[in-house]
């Protein structure tokens, strides 16, 4: 089946700081893939869209010069939380889904936990 | 706008049947997955639904009408295991690519 890597598993950084997280598709080309928040009890939150070769698309409310995101190639995206602060501490997760078949479901990575000091 | 709503919490006894329900309200519809998440980890696919009816996938079932714009997963012969949230996503968008998660339901499997 299809396998989406993410790593880091877990950061804990102290404020300030940028941390990049990454996000792979191990055995598929993923022209788009999706990054999502989710706080403690609730639901995943999209952030964006990452698009292979272009801009990402964010959701309203997101920063695009907090969250950076780069789709350098078919299967790595990659995240870049800059100068983070406490209230960026969460949960992310990213997906993917096989370009060639519309009706495949999403598959996501095991999610990196940050945690800002 | 989009609206997809779950009941927040659920609890049922090991070995017993439990159906989470799902309503939705999207601008558009091309697909909705159910996903089972553990505490801290990601989540995983469980079963997928584009046109009317039950789709059945071992101990877990689902069901869509469209017209109602209802949901529901089916948990048989629940296992403590099956402790876990269960989020509802309907793919909408442009290309039908886009996710809407519904908040999800804590489901508790007491022995």
């Amino acid at each position: 089946g299809a396998v989406v890597s993410q790593h880091p598993s877990r950061v804990i950084c102290k404020s300030g700081t940028s941390v990049k997280i990454e996000c792979r598709s191990l055995d598929f080309q993923a022209t788009t893939m999706f990054w999502y928040r989710q706080f403690p009890k609730q639901s995943l939150m999209l952030m964006a869209t990452s698009n292979e070769g272009s801009k990402a698309t964010y959701e309203q409310g997101v920063e695009k010069d907090k969250f950076l995101i780069n789709h350098a190639s078919l299967t790595l995206s990659t995240l870049t939380v800059t100068s983070a602060h406490p209230e960026d501490s969460s949960f992310y997760i990213c997906s993917a889904r096989e370009s060639t078949d519309s009706n495949q479901p999403q598959h996501f990575g095991d999610g990196t936990r940050l945690s800002i000091l | 706008g989009q609206n997809i709503d779950q009941p927040t919490e659920m609890t049922a006894t090991e070995g017993a049947i439990v159906q989470i329900n799902c309503t939705y309200q999207t601008s558009g519809f091309n697909g909705l997955f159910w996903y089972q998440q553990h505490a801290g980890e990601a989540p995983t696919f469980l079963s997928y639904n584009v046109l009317d009816g039950l789709e059945e996938k071992g101990r877990f079932s689902s069901f869509l009408s469209r017209s109602k714009g209802y949901s529901y997963l089916l948990l048989k012969e629940l296992q403590m295991k099956d402790s876990a949230s269960y989020l509802c996503a309907v793919r909408d968008g442009v290309y039908g690519q886009n996710f809407v998660f519904g908040p999800g339901t804590r489901l508790s499997v007491l022995p």
